[in-house]
């Protein structure tokens, strides 16, 4: 049940787009169409942003946008505003009734 | 609206026990699979446990398999996890959350969490 690997940081100016990656291996992320992206201000729980890849829940802005290539999965966050300064994790099913998260990525709005 | 309300965490030493809680309004529990994940300064977000929606399916990571034991109360909207055995790097703050979609364990997406508990482990 190794950890996904994503960047510690990322970082952008308002109204720029940022992508944030998230690797893994043919067991997890390649292997099934089950990434979620979430997204954690200070203090608070995680929000789920997006599921299945690239499928946004109600509410969730269409800045925010989910891909997948091959054992790697992405978040582009689009037009970034001030609220978009959190922590974001990735997270993918692993097979077995397992769940994989990764190490997170701050993201600063410059 | 759907509420998750963790309790029970605490300072605690090294081979104690705690029990944590999860206090859910706002939908069927027993209609949704339940998931313990907690969050570590080094580590960031480790999935720890499941329990499918009727109670008789459980799950765990390796790391806490065989010291910690998932349960619900489902005529009391109530989730739980047991930790015995603890350790310093089960210091965490811990989560419960709410699988989106379905009572069975294959656990894809999580639609709402809780605002968690503070578990410190230390002497």
């Amino acid at each position: 049940q190794s950890a996904l690997t994503q960047p510690p940081s990322a970082s952008g100016s308002p109204g720029q787009s940022v992508t944030i990656s998230c690797t893994g291996t043919s067991s997890d992320v390649g292997g099934y169409n089950s990434v979620s992206w979430y997204q954690q201000h200070p203090g608070k729980g995680p929000k789920l942003i997006i599921y299945e890849v690239s499928k946004r829940p109600s509410g969730v802005p269409g800045r925010f946008s989910g891909s997948k290539s091959g054992n790697t999965a992405s978040l582009t966050v689009s037009g970034l505003q001030a609220e978009d300064e959190a922590d974001y994790y990735c997270s993918s099913y692993a097979g077995s009734n397992n769940l994989v998260f990764g190490g997170g990525t701050k993201l600063t709005v410059l | 609206e759907v509420q998750l309300l963790e309790s029970g965490g605490g300072l605690v030493q090294p081979g104690g026990s705690l029990r944590l809680s999860c206090a859910a309004s706002g939908f069927t529990f027993s209609n949704y699979a339940m998931s313990w994940v907690r969050l570590t300064p080094g580590k960031g977000l480790e999935w720890v446990s499941s329990i499918s929606g009727a109670g008789i399916g459980t799950n765990y990571a390796d790391s806490v398999k065989g010291r910690f034991t998932v349960s619900r109360d489902n005529s009391k909207n109530t989730l739980f996890l047991q930790m015995n055995s603890l350790r310093a790097e089960d210091t965490a703050i811990y989560y419960c959350a709410k699988k989106r979609s379905g009572t069975s364990l294959e656990i894809f997406s999580f639609d709402y969490w809780g605002q968690g508990t503070l578990v410190t482990i230390s002497s």
